[in-house]
């Protein structure tokens, strides 16, 4: 069964500061997807960034990107000049061919001013 | 544009009584999820629905049954609530591919 790991509970960093959230996972499929969701104070569930897994390339999207080291199974998000708008909690998601999109624990951002 | 929409929002229930979570999407997915989030625990999967007429058991669906009778629906039903079954709940569809999930808002489920 695979299983996705965010060791980090919370994490803090200073407004226009970078920060990198960290994201293991456990599959013996080859083919898959990774994702990070975004779900501020108002609870409304919003995608940051998407990777698929036969894609060597790291995706990007504006201030956010990710470090897919798929070997390691490692799934990190990296945030450039934070604001206080990110201020929320992280989740990393894997979905694979059985449908199953299955999520961390998360990971709550504070940006301080 | 509604996109998923969960009702209700809110709702108390005493321990033994039985409710249906509706969760409805207009963009016509293919795919339904229903999950609660729990305090450090995440997002944990309950019931899927590849189709209509099709579910699937997730992580966690002992307690909980669920219907997709029509392709917009997806009902979460709760037979006998128990104080462990309170939680937030979020449905969320996508299309066939390999796509994001599209959320509702979430119903907050207290049971006493």
């Amino acid at each position: 069964a695979q299983t996705v790991t965010q060791s980090q509970p919370e994490m803090s960093v200073q407004e226009a500061e970078t920060v990198t959230l960290s994201c293991t996972y456990d599959t013996s499929e080859n083919n898959y997807y990774l994702f990070w969701y975004k779900q501020p104070p108002s609870r409304q569930m919003i995608l940051v960034i998407r990777q698929e897994a036969y894609k060597q390339q790291n995706a990007t999207e504006n201030r956010f990107s990710v470090n897919f080291q798929k070997a390691a199974k490692s799934f990190s998000l990296k945030i450039s000049d934070s604001q206080l708008g990110d201020t929320a909690m992280y989740f990393c998601a894997f979905m694979s061919g059985t449908y199953k999109y299955i999520f961390g624990t998360g990971t709550r951002l504070k940006v301080l001013a | 544009n509604a996109g998923v929409t969960q009702t209700p929002k809110f709702r108390v229930l005493k321990t033994g009584q039985s409710m249906t979570l509706l969760c409805a999407q207009d963009m016509n997915h293919e795919y339904m999820y229903w999950y609660r989030q729990d305090p450090g625990m995440g997002l944990r999967l309950i019931h899927y629905s590849v189709g209509e007429g099709t579910t699937a058991k997730g992580e966690v669906p002992d307690g909980y049954n669920v219907s997709r009778l029509k392709k917009q629906n997806f009902l979460l039903g709760l037979e006998s609530a128990a104080p462990s079954q309170t939680s937030v709940y979020f449905c969320a569809s996508r299309t066939g591919g390999p796509g994001e999930l599209f959320f509702g808002e979430g119903s907050r489920l207290t049971v006493l």
